[in-house]
């Protein structure tokens, strides 16, 4: 249990389709970030939240729109996305978001999501 | 960009074993740090070394890093079955606002 829970935890959709994925932490943090892991490549950076304002757009395109109505809960809200959007959807917190950090990341178990 | 690139990409080993994997980076970092992630899971977080720290212990967990060769290595001393999954490591630039750039992983199989 890492105190950071993603729901749902499999998710197939079309490519009309609008989905949301949820992450929430219970950890006190208030950094929260959205990565995303395909086969074979390095983690990917999505978005940054700290105290609940965005803080890194990692040049995501406009189909995936994150949601931080605090610092407990992150949203990814997906609508029209391709086939190379399927991959796991990871979320993480962390106790703060600043320069230099020495602080650990915290994982969810992330979203499997399938795009068809 | 990728940032940390682990070697080697895949290890098999027996029960008992030690394990060792390498990191090599590209710019002035923070602090790096070891993630371990077993199939179907999130990442979960070993160990974090400073940029002025030259080795941790964690457990059956060592270690190492050369800021002057820009390369860390985490050992794992007599290997469990358990300890099978993949490892990466992440770095914090100086430059960097806690933003963590990964490797691609090193794959540990660790046969009974």
């Amino acid at each position: 249990e890492t105190g950071v829970t993603q729901t749902p935890r499999h998710l197939v959709m079309g490519m009309t389709n609008k989905k949301s994925l949820k992450c929430e932490q219970h950890l006190g943090h208030n950094a929260m970030y959205w990565y995303k892991q395909s086969a074979k490549k390095p983690l990917e950076l999505m978005f940054v939240y700290n105290f609940k304002e965005q803080t890194e757009n990692n040049s995501v395109p406009s189909r995936f729109s994150p949601e931080c109505p605090n610092s407990s809960h992150l949203f990814l809200h997906l609508h029209t996305l391709q086939p190379e959007d399927s991959a796991l959807y990871l979320c993480a917190s962390s106790l703060n978001w600043d320069r230099g950090s020495n602080q650990p990341q915290h994982f969810g178990d992330g979203t499997r999501l399938s795009i068809l | 960009s990728q940032q940390g690139e682990e070697d080697p990409q895949a290890l098999s080993i027996q029960e008992g074993e030690n394990a060792t994997m390498n990191c090599s980076y590209k710019t002035s970092i923070n602090n790096l740090q070891w993630y371990r992630q077993n199939s179907g899971r999130g990442l979960v977080h070993l160990i974090l070394i400073r940029s002025n720290e030259r080795e941790k212990h964690s457990g059956r967990l060592r270690v190492t890093l050369d800021t002057s060769k820009k390369s860390s290595s985490l050992l794992i001393t007599a290997s469990r079955a358990a300890d099978t999954a993949s490892y990466f490591c992440a770095t914090v630039g100086t430059d960097s606002w806690g933003k963590l750039q990964f490797g691609a992983g090193t794959q540990v199989v660790v046969t009974p």
